[in-house]
């Protein structure tokens, strides 16, 4: 099975902390992707990437930044938190999206809290 | 554009009765259709999927889902319902030819809540 492992389950940060949320899968996937999940909101897109080094901001991009080193690691980057960031975080990846016919493999999601 | 709607925020049925949650989409080209379901405090699950094909495609735990090309439709349903099925279910989308790398879209969740 693939997998989509997110370092942390549940996290409390402090407003201005620089906040590190990272996601690892281990299917040799080219795109990975991060949301937040809000409710009533749905899944918003934060930024994904196609490949290494590579990055696109999604529709929700402001405040967060993002790094991918590795293929199969993206980490997702709150340079100053706020409290508008608490949110549930989401990575996913998926093979190569130009060729595949599959969706997407989520990790089980990083609950975030900024106080 | 791209977009989906899911019309219901909400769906409660009854144990053994059966259920739809409803889905429509906006895309250009061919779409390419999905859902997920979601328990609490978890990440999204796959459970079924439309590419090209039967109009009536089958997925995990009894769930199945018709594809209707002229009403733009993709709903999710089950003959009969189980407590165990309440969740938080996402339909989405990606169009099969176009510039936007072939991302999902997503609609904003129906949360199914099934009764004993």
């Amino acid at each position: 099975d693939v997998k989509v492992t997110q370092s942390s389950r549940y996290l409390v940060k402090r407003t201005g902390e620089k906040v590190f949320l990272e996601c690892v899968q281990d299917m040799d996937h080219e795109n990975m992707f991060w949301y937040r999940q809000d409710p009533g909101l749905g899944l918003r897109l934060i930024y994904f990437s196609y490949d290494v080094k590579m990055k696109e901001k999604g529709d929700i991009p402001e405040g967060y930044s993002v790094s991918r080193e590795k293929k199969e690691r993206f980490s997702l980057i709150l340079e100053s938190a706020s409290t508008n960031q608490t949110s549930m975080y989401l990575c996913a990846s998926s093979l190569a999206l130009r060729v595949t016919r599959e969706g997407y493999t989520f990790g089980s999601g990083t609950r975030l809290t900024v106080v | 554009a791209q977009s989906v709607a899911q019309p219901e925020d909400q769906v409660n049925v009854a144990e053994g009765n059966p259920l739809t949650v409803k889905c429509t989409y906006s895309v250009s080209g061919n779409p390419y259709l999905f859902w997920y379901v979601q328990y609490p405090n978890r990440g999204l699950q796959f459970l079924l999927k439309y590419i090209t094909g039967d109009n009536l495609v089958k997925g995990s735990y009894g769930f199945e889902a018709e594809f209707n090309k002229s009403q733009t439709s993709f709903h999710l349903k089950k003959p009969s319902a189980l407590v165990s099925d309440s969740a938080l279910y996402f339909c989405a989308v990606r169009p099969d030819r176009g510039s936007t790398l072939g991302r999902l879209y997503f609609g904003r969740g129906t949360q199914l809540t099934v009764w004993p």
